[in-house]
């Protein structure tokens, strides 16, 4: 199956600071990811999703770029806010369903 | 927006008994549903796809005898750990597919087995 993985387990940025987080994939066959936010004892939340025919997308405060050459693909935050605490999962589609990356904890210092 | 609910939200159980787990779509129908497996600071792991009238279709690993699944109806998916032990304790999330590539999340159930 498709194996997702991120770099970094934890992240601490301050209030206003911009966020990167990142995510590596393995499987070339993927042509959709989705970026899931997860705060503590719930379900994953949309954030936003890209097709591999695209290198860029943005949504309000976030932006996911995808990188197919180095198999990469990032959630840059805008203007983080303590709301934006949480953990960070990109998923991979592969046929159809979806699996998930270790994730990345987004501490906001205010 | 597509709203799944899962029920009970947590349940405590005894070694050796089973636990039924259900996952709702509330205003959509879904034919197929995932079940994920959670442990504490963990990712989701991909447990199986439950598919509307027909069987399950279980992830590598996971063990379709202990973890029965049934999608009876296009709005209800059930996940029942049969003969829990502690080691199956953890948080159990479903998704329902809406459309190609979407799916939304219910909100877990967490299952502690004592």
């Amino acid at each position: 199956g498709e194996s997702v993985g991120l770099h970094l387990p934890t992240l601490s940025v301050q209030e206003g600071d911009n966020s990167i987080i990142n995510c590596a994939y393995s499987n070339s066959a993927s042509d959709y990811f989705i970026w899931y936010k997860q705060e503590s004892g719930k379900g994953p939340q949309f954030i936003i999703d890209i097709r591999s025919n695209m290198d860029k997308r943005q949504g309000q405060r976030v932006t996911v770029l995808l990188n197919k050459t180095v198999k990469h693909l990032s959630l840059q935050i805008a203007a983080t806010q303590p709301g934006d605490s949480a953990v960070y999962f990109c998923a991979g589609d592969n046929f159809n369903k979806f699996y998930f990356g270790s994730g990345t904890k987004l501490n906001v210092k205010p | 927006g597509a709203v799944v609910s899962q029920h009970p939200s947590w349940v405590i159980c005894k070694s050796g008994t089973s636990v039924k787990i259900e996952c709702r779509s509330l205003d959509f129908q879904a034919t197929t549903m995932f079940w994920y497996r959670q442990f504490p600071k963990q990712s989701l792991m991909l447990m199986a796809t439950s598919n509307e009238g027909s069987k399950a279709t279980y992830e590598q690993g996971v063990e379709k005898d202990k973890f029965l699944i049934n999608h009876a109806s296009l709005t209800l998916s059930t996940l029942t750990v049969t003969s829990a032990h502690p080691e199956d304790s953890s948080f159990y999330i479903c998704s329902a597919r809406v459309r190609e590539n979407e799916q939304f999340f219910g909100p877990g159930t967490r299952l502690t087995v004592l």
